[in-house]
Parts: C-alpha cells; sequence; structure tokens
C-alpha cells in the first residue's frame, strides 16, 4: 500500500502570496490532519477532515484554509503569507477503524522570503 | 516508506507501573529523535528528545533511551499515571533538516 504523499516537498513563495498544498492519503483513509513544524517548536494542529468536512480545527488565523475531496485527498490554503508561515507542514491519514493511529506524510517544506 | 516504525498501536498498564513504548527506525542518518505526546482533537505537543551523542535523556518521569546500532528507542515512563493515557508518537529527523519522520504512534492506556 502506497503511504501518505505530499506535493509539492518544497516550495518557496514571498510575503503576500498564496500557496496551496496537497495530501493524498493513505487509500481507504477518510480522515486528513495538517499540521506544521516550524523550527524549535512541536507540532502544530492545524486541522482535519473527514468525510469532506472540516472535523476539528486548531488555533490558526482565517488565512489558513483546507478542504476535502470525494476521493479523500486534501488541500490546504495559505493566504497573504508571512514570514512566519516558513515550515514544515504535514499531513496525515488515519483510517476510519483507527484513528488514533495516525500516518504521516514527508511533509511540503515552505519558505516564505 | 516507513523509515520510523511504532510496531504496537496500543499498550496498557497500570497506574505506578511502567510504560515502555518502543520505537524502530531504517535510516541510520538520522540523528535527532523526538517522542510527542497527542490527545484526542489535539495536535501532538513535545514530550522529550535526545540526539545520536547520548544514550539516554531523562526528564522527571519520562527517560528516552537509544540504541544505535540496534537502531531502536524506547520511552519509559515511571510511575504511570492516568493523565499519560495518550498516544505516543516517535520522530527522527537528520541533522539541521526538520524533514521529520514519523511513527504511527501508540496508544497508552493508564488504568487507575
Amino acid at each position: 500500500k502506497a503511504g501518505v504523499t505530499q506535493t509539492p516537498r518544497y516550495l518557496i513563495k514571498t510575503r503576500g502570496q498564496q500557496v496551496t498544498l496537497s495530501c493524498s492519503p493513505i487509500s481507504g483513509h477518510r480522515s486528513v490532519s495538517w499540521y506544521q513544524q516550524t523550527p524549535g517548536q512541536g507540532l502544530q494542529f492545524l486541522f482535519e477532515y473527514f468525510s469532506e468536512t472540516q472535523r476539528n480545527k486548531g488555533n490558526f488565523p482565517g488565512r489558513f484554509s483546507g478542504r476535502q475531496f470525494s476521493n479523500s485527498r486534501s488541500e490546504m490554503n495559505v493566504s497573504t503569507l508571512e514570514l512566519g508561515d516558513s515550515a514544515l507542514y504535514l499531513c496525515a491519514s488515519s483510517s476510519p477503524d483507527s484513528t488514533d493511529t495516525q500516518y504521516f506524510g514527508p511533509g511540503t517544506r515552505l519558505t516564505v522570503l | 516508506d516507513q523509515q520510523v516504525k511504532q510496531n504496537s498501536p496500543s499498550l496498557s498498564v497500570q497506574e505506578g507501573r511502567i510504560s515502555i513504548l518502543n520505537c524502530d527506525y531504517t535510516n541510520s542518518m538520522f540523528d535527532y529523535f523526538l517522542w510527542y505526546k497527542k490527545y484526542p482533537a489535539e495536535g501532538p505537543t513535545f514530550l522529550i528528545s535526545i540526539s545520536s551523542i547520548k544514550d539516554k535523556n531523562e526528564d522527571g518521569r519520562f527517560t528516552v533511551f537509544l540504541n544505535k546500532s540496534a537502531k531502536h528507542l524506547s520511552l519509559h515512563i515511571v510511575p504511570s499515571q492516568p493523565g499519560d493515557s495518550a498516544v505516543y508518537f516517535c520522530a527522527a529527523y537528520k541533522g539541521n533538516n526538520n524533514d521529520m519522520r514519523f511513527g504511527a504512534g501508540t496508544r497508552l492506556t493508564v488504568k487507575p
């Protein structure tokens, strides 16, 4: 079974631009969660999608949004990028039978200049 | 490819006893290892870390052991408390590259 994939792996943007990141979960997984990892900090939860609905949301500004498609693929969008948005963005998927076990993708490294 | 593996999806222990969570990795280039704790509907929170130059790091009730030759690390919680019940993730990365790899997690249940 293929793992969680994220595209692109690396991205460089400038302040004020917007960006869309993509995550394809493991086949059969319907839950996708997004996390932000910044240097020196732990993972911070962004949001979780399940069956095309946002189920949980972390404490991030409205510039961060996401969606999930009928095939469970998910996208995350960040608008009006700020320097502080430079981070590793991870998505994780889990199956309906075991929502505790999250399988993480390799992440997208976003650099905002 | 799953470079970091947690082979036990769940673990149940009695309050006051020791909890041992295990993690294996395949990439010998990893030189920094972390454990995260996660409650439902929250992001994982950092718990403890260890670099490859050490074989043990202790922080209160939590101790992480690293066996580089076996590519194995473990988290010991002594004594275990009901509030420790959560999902624990191990993670690893190489040098100054924050390209971190995570295990799938182990759910720890501490029974009163």
